[in-house]
């Protein structure tokens, strides 16, 4: 099946650790892109990804890491910098075509800081 | 400034009755895409419905519909014949397309509530 997968599904992280969320996608996406969502709150945009070696930050990238080595892969690292990162954390690909092309998301990760 | 408005917090509804989730947003882009989205409350992020700034007609899909006015900056949710499984968060988002990030913003969601 063609889709967007995220591990782990929950993650509990002790303050100073750092951690890292995974993202796959085997539907030969071009771009990705890293969401957090706080409760009650819509999604704000972490980093994205056009092309593989190659990021742009998003409107809260502070804390945050990622990497893009494989097309198929975008795993986000949530540092100890990151002031408070219990959210939830959502991934997303699409085939970057304008502004016509739909974003698709992963089934998402709940992040606690314990 | 807020891109993407989302003015009500929670909507309630009775099942098989038609119910319009208001969204209006903001860009000096020609060229944009507006998106909505269901969250239920397993999280994952379902796309329902697209609407391009140059489209003449408003889009539908199955059950859902945008009643999309450009003047006004506008692009509501309609779901008609509403069902138990409507119930969720549903957001609405924008893609800028030539000079914008190319990135979804979205607002802050809206829960419907269906009541049988």
């Amino acid at each position: 099946d063609g889709g967007i997968t995220q591990s782990p599904k929950y993650l509990f992280r002790k303050e100073g650790q750092n951690v890292t969320l995974s993202c796959e996608q085997n539907l030969n996406h071009d771009a990705m892109y890293w969401y957090r969502q706080d409760p009650g709150q819509g999604l704000r945009l972490i980093y994205y990804s056009q092309i593989v070696n190659d990021f742009q930050k998003g409107d809260i990238a502070e804390g945050y890491s990622v990497s893009r080595e494989k097309k198929e892969s975008f795993p986000l690292t949530v540092t100890s910098a990151q002031k408070n990162p219990t959210a939830f954390y959502l991934c997303a690909s699409s085939p970057d075509r304008g502004s016509t092309d739909t974003q698709y998301f992963g089934p998402g990760t709940r992040l606690t800081v314990l | 400034a807020q891109k993407i408005t989302q003015t009500q917090p929670g909507m309630f509804v009775q099942e098989k009755e038609a119910v319009t989730l208001d969204c209006t947003y903001d860009t000096s882009d020609q060229s944009y895409g507006l998106f909505w989205y269901k969250q239920p409350s397993s999280g994952e992020m379902i796309f329902l419905i697209y609407q391009g700034s140059y489209d003449e007609q408003n889009a539908t899909e199955g059950r859902y519909s945008l009643n999309f006015q450009k003047a006004r900056k506008s692009a509501n949710l309609v779901i008609s014949a509403s069902q138990l499984g409507d119930s969720a968060m549903y957001f609405c988002a924008m893609r800028e397309g030539q000079t914008g990030r190319r990135a979804l913003t979205f607002g802050s969601g809206t829960r419907l509530q269906v009541q049988p």
